[in-house]
């Protein structure tokens, strides 16, 4: 079946540090992929999402790009500031749909120091 | 715009106890809703999905049902708690089966 694999961390940085929150996946044709945020005690925001293989999608400085060759889809984001301390959690919706919704990773638990 | 709302946002039961949570969505018609449930330290685990009222499907069988009496509500219910049942509960719908999921804001649930 599909699954996402990331790093559960904690990963812990200073402020204005590069950020890589990598992602990979394992499913059959071209699934849509995510990036989502939870901040403490909140539900899942959509941080980012690409559709098809080659896309780039950006946020608030987040960058992912949907890489099919390596089936990957790594975050990024070039200076990170405190308020990004959050879990971000990588899903995929498999090739076509499907009414069971997304597969997640574990989560990946962002720690930003100042 | 379409909203979604979870309530309570925190609850206490004891073993044993019935459970009762609602979401109900707002400024949109016919939308898959799901159950997700987050153990502590754990990823998102899949409880139950609806495509329309009065179906309900589910992926993991467990202590706990779900139903769905009219197009944008969606409960999730048990008889009687157990402890393993503690956790945080989120709900989230989606248009059709393609494209991303929208989260409510998480019910906390610790059964003592």
């Amino acid at each position: 079946g599909d699954s996402v694999t990331q790093m559960e961390g904690p990963v812990t940085l200073s402020e204005e540090a590069f950020l890589t929150i990598n992602c990979t996946y394992t499913a059959t044709g071209y699934p849509s992929l995510f990036w989502y945020v939870q901040y403490p005690g909140e539900g899942l925001q959509l941080l980012l999402k690409a559709t098809k293989a080659d896309d780039k999608g950006s946020n608030k400085g987040f960058e992912a790009t949907y890489r099919k060759e390596t089936t990957s889809f790594h975050l990024e984001k070039g200076s990170v500031q405190v308020s990004d301390s959050a879990v971000y959690f990588c899903a995929l919706r498999r090739s076509g749909g499907g009414a069971d919704g997304l597969t997640f990773g574990k989560g990946t638990h962002l720690i930003i120091q100042p | 715009s379409q909203t979604i709302h979870q309530w309570p946002a925190t609850l206490v039961q004891p073993v044993g106890s019935p459970l009762s949570l609602e979401c109900t969505v707002e400024g949109t018609s016919n939308p898959n809703l799901y159950w997700y449930r987050q153990a502590a330290g754990r990823g998102l685990q899949l409880l139950f999905y609806s495509v329309g009222i009065g179906q309900i499907s589910s992926e993991v069988p467990q202590n706990l049902s779900a139903s769905r009496p009219q197009d944008r509500q969606f409960i999730l219910s048990s008889k009687k708690l157990l402890l393993s049942d503690s956790g945080f509960y989120l709900c989230a719908w989606s248009l059709g089966v393609t494209g991303e999921l929208f989260f409510g804001e998480g019910s906390r649930l610790t059964v003592l």
